[in-house]
């Protein structure tokens, strides 16, 4: 499987602070990425899709650059119910084929401080 | 609706038992996908299933790890004569189309091989 690399943190971000991570990818025909929220014990979500063009969802904003292979999470204002683990995914394939390179992160800790 | 369920929550394997994990995925849902997560880090993909097709297993980790989803619907994982190293959070995931839509995850079953 192709390496997907993030910084584990943890990032220890004062409550209302702008805080932004990347996630590195190795195989540069990735197709697909995303953010996922995965908070502790629970299952991951779906946080965001992130588009060629960047894409935004209120506070938050996700940006992919192909040239240098990696996807970035940018969060404004933080809240302290954003304390999360954050997991970058990447997928090589379309649907109908194998699932080669559909790959998560190790995930970014990271820890809203009020 | 109802969201991905898996049972059973939790598990407690003497080691060299089998056991057998379900995945119940939302209704309409192509494909299907297996991960397993230990403590601290992202999930690894160990399969993924398109209707009752299994398109790729190359992420189960032995022979001793199978895989099923004979009706496009319900997935069982089973693992036989389990090792203290396959404890982990095995966690089933759902999306309306492939590899490039949305994953619904389900609670997780915990596994621990005593």
């Amino acid at each position: 499987r192709k390496e997907v690399e993030q910084d584990p943190g943890p990032f220890n971000v004062p409550e209302g602070a702008t805080v932004a991570f990347n996630c590195t990818y190795s195989n540069s025909a990735s197709q697909s990425f995303f953010w996922y929220r995965q908070d502790c014990r629970k299952e991951p979500k779906l946080l965001m899709s992130v588009y060629s063009s960047g894409n935004e969802d209120g506070r938050f904003t996700a940006q992919l650059n192909r040239a240098s292979q990696y996807i970035s999470l940018l969060i404004r204002d933080s809240k302290l119910s954003d304390s999360a683990t954050y997991l970058c995914v990447v997928t090589l394939s379309y649907s109908g084929g194998g699932a080669d390179g559909l790959t998560f992160g190790k995930g970014t800790h990271l820890i809203i401080q009020p | 609706g109802a969201g991905v369920s898996q049972s059973p929550r939790y598990k407690v394997a003497k080691r060299g038992q089998d056991v057998a994990l379900r995945c119940d995925p939302i209704s309409g849902h192509v494909s299907l996908f297996w991960y397993q997560q230990a403590l601290g880090q992202g999930p690894e993909f160990l399969t993924y299933f398109q209707n009752e097709a299994q398109l790729d297993k190359s992420g189960l980790p032995s022979d001793r790890f199978f895989a099923e989803r004979p009706e496009g619907s319900v997935s069982t994982l089973k693992i036989q004569r389990t090792q203290q190293e396959d404890s982990a959070v095995y966690l089933c995931a759902s999306s309306l189309t492939g590899l490039s839509g949305t994953q619904y995850f389900g609670p997780g079953t915990r596994l621990l091989v005593l």
